[in-house]
């Protein structure tokens, strides 16, 4: 069945390092993937996402990268700030919209000062 | 614009009962999809509803169902309340055409005890 693996479950990284978030899928027909945060208490946001058609993305301090082939994906963010603390979950739709997730079960950043 | 709300936010329910969970989607969105956060499991996808119509589902038993109505606000629906059905309920509403970003509520957070 459908399923996302996510690593590591938990990170933490100096103030102004980078953290990188692994991701693996199994449905082959999933062609859209939402990285989404989760700080304590609050709903989860998008924070970027990639299509299947596209194999990097960036915004500004955060890029996500795809390998289609080896069903991995991948979230960078460089110069961490302590805002950037929370919960990030990669996701996986395979369908024309992206009304059915699913969902990595999490990894917990945490940003030492 | 308003964003997606879903009442009520807490809920306390004895085991055996049910319970309906409300999600009001943002206007023009006529999907929403249910999904289950638990420490233990992640975030796990329910049901979707578009135009009224169940379109995708989980893997959740029977007591767990939902509807949606002609203004495209989604009811979700748990009957004979197990203590594992505690959890924080989300919603989340997209366009349901194409691949566009899903926004998601506050959640509802049930206690069974």
């Amino acid at each position: 069945g459908e399923n996302v693996e996510q690593h590591p479950s938990t990170l933490s990284v100096q103030e102004g390092d980078s953290a990188v978030i692994k991701c693996t899928y199994s449905d082959s027909a999933s062609n859209y993937f939402p990285w989404y945060k989760q700080e304590l208490g609050k709903r989860p946001q998008l924070i970027i996402d990639i299509r299947s058609n596209v194999g990097e993305k960036k915004d500004q301090r955060i890029a996500v990268t795809l390998n289609k082939t080896a069903k991995h994906f991948s979230l960078h963010i460089t110069e961490t700030q302590p805002e950037d603390s929370a919960v990030y979950f990669c996701a996986a739709s395979g369908y024309s919209s992206a009304s059915k997730i699913i969902f990595g079960s999490g990894t917990r950043l945490s940003i030492r000062p | 614009k308003a964003g997606v709300t879903q009442t009520p936010r807490y809920l306390i329910k004895t085991r055996g009962q049910q319970v309906t969970l409300s999600c009001s989607p943002i206007s023009g969105h006529r999907s929403v999809s249910w999904y289950q956060q638990t420490p233990g499991q992640g975030l796990q996808f329910l049901f979707e509803y578009f135009s009224e119509t169940q379109r995708n589902k989980g893997n959740f038993p029977g007591r767990f169902s939902g509807r949606q109505f002609s203004n495209s606000r989604s009811e979700m629906n748990v009957s004979t309340l197990e203590l594992g059905d505690s959890a924080l309920y989300l919603c989340a509403s997209s366009l349901g055409t194409g691949i566009t970003e899903a926004f998601f509520g506050q959640g509802t957070r049930l206690t069974v005890v």
